[in-house]
């Protein structure tokens, strides 16, 4: 079946513009979470979503960066103004479980933001 | 906030030899898992540990959880050049769905 998908693949934006990426998750799938990849970095947790329910933003860097589920699907994370330092590969996973044993989260190829 | 630190960073080794990355944490994890990025690539799940003490095997690579829950090792017996990639630990804490990444160790695998 499909997996993760991420759109768009690559996004170059001039500083201070706002910017829109989406994940579409794993039919069925319950979580869904985002991460930001810095250059030759391990994947940092944003944020995390149960259904349409945020249950955690504690890795938001700052105000400027918005995520929602609405539908407890898809998911948007937004960036406004962006920075140079928000250059990074976003990536969102999808996992299935609500509870142990199985956590595993199935990636997305990402999204590759570079600001100018 | 938790913590996870791999070493090493980087290890180049011949077709052929082992290799072995070291995941560890300061604090009591609830679970830790594996993944493997290959180059231009994204996380790719490899496997989970949850019990204290827990060794599984996946064909040519072993997985173990220390008993403190606080340490992790992956090994890989007899490298090939398709192991080449960076092999992420990630764990998670009790009572929370995120993972904390560790920093990876990049392999490369000379034929």
């Amino acid at each position: 079946g499909a997996g993760v998908s991420q759109s768009p693949r690559y996004k170059v934006a001039k500083r201070g513009q706002d910017v829109a990426l989406r994940c579409d998750p794993i039919s069925g799938h319950v979580s869904l979470f985002w991460y930001q990849q810095a250059l030759g970095q391990g994947p940092e947790f944003l944020t995390y979503f149960q259904n349409e329910a945020q249950l955690d933003k504690s890795g938001l860097p700052s105000d400027r960066f918005f995520a929602e589920r609405p539908e407890g699907s898809v998911s948007t994370l937004k960036i406004q103004r962006t920075q140079q330092e928000d250059s990074a590969v976003y990536l969102c996973a999808s996992s299935l479980a609500r509870q142990a044993p199985r956590y595993e989260q199935f990636f997305g190829p990402g999204t590759r933001l570079t600001v100018l | 906030g938790q913590q996870v630190m791999q070493i090493p960073q980087y290890q180049h080794v011949q077709e052929g030899e082992d290799f072995t990355t070291y995941c560890n944490s300061s604090t009591t994890l609830s679970n830790i898992q594996w993944y493997k990025q290959r180059p231009g690539g994204h996380p790719v799940f490899l496997i989970q540990l949850v019990k204290s003490g827990e060794v599984k095997k996946q064909k040519r690579l072993t997985f173990q959880f220390g008993e403190a829950k606080k340490n992790s090792s992956l090994h890989i017996t007899a490298t090939q050049t398709t192991d080449v990639g960076t092999y992420f630990c990630a764990a998670m804490d009790t009572g929370r769905r995120a993972l904390t990444f560790g920093s990876g160790t990049r392999l490369q695998v000379q034929p």
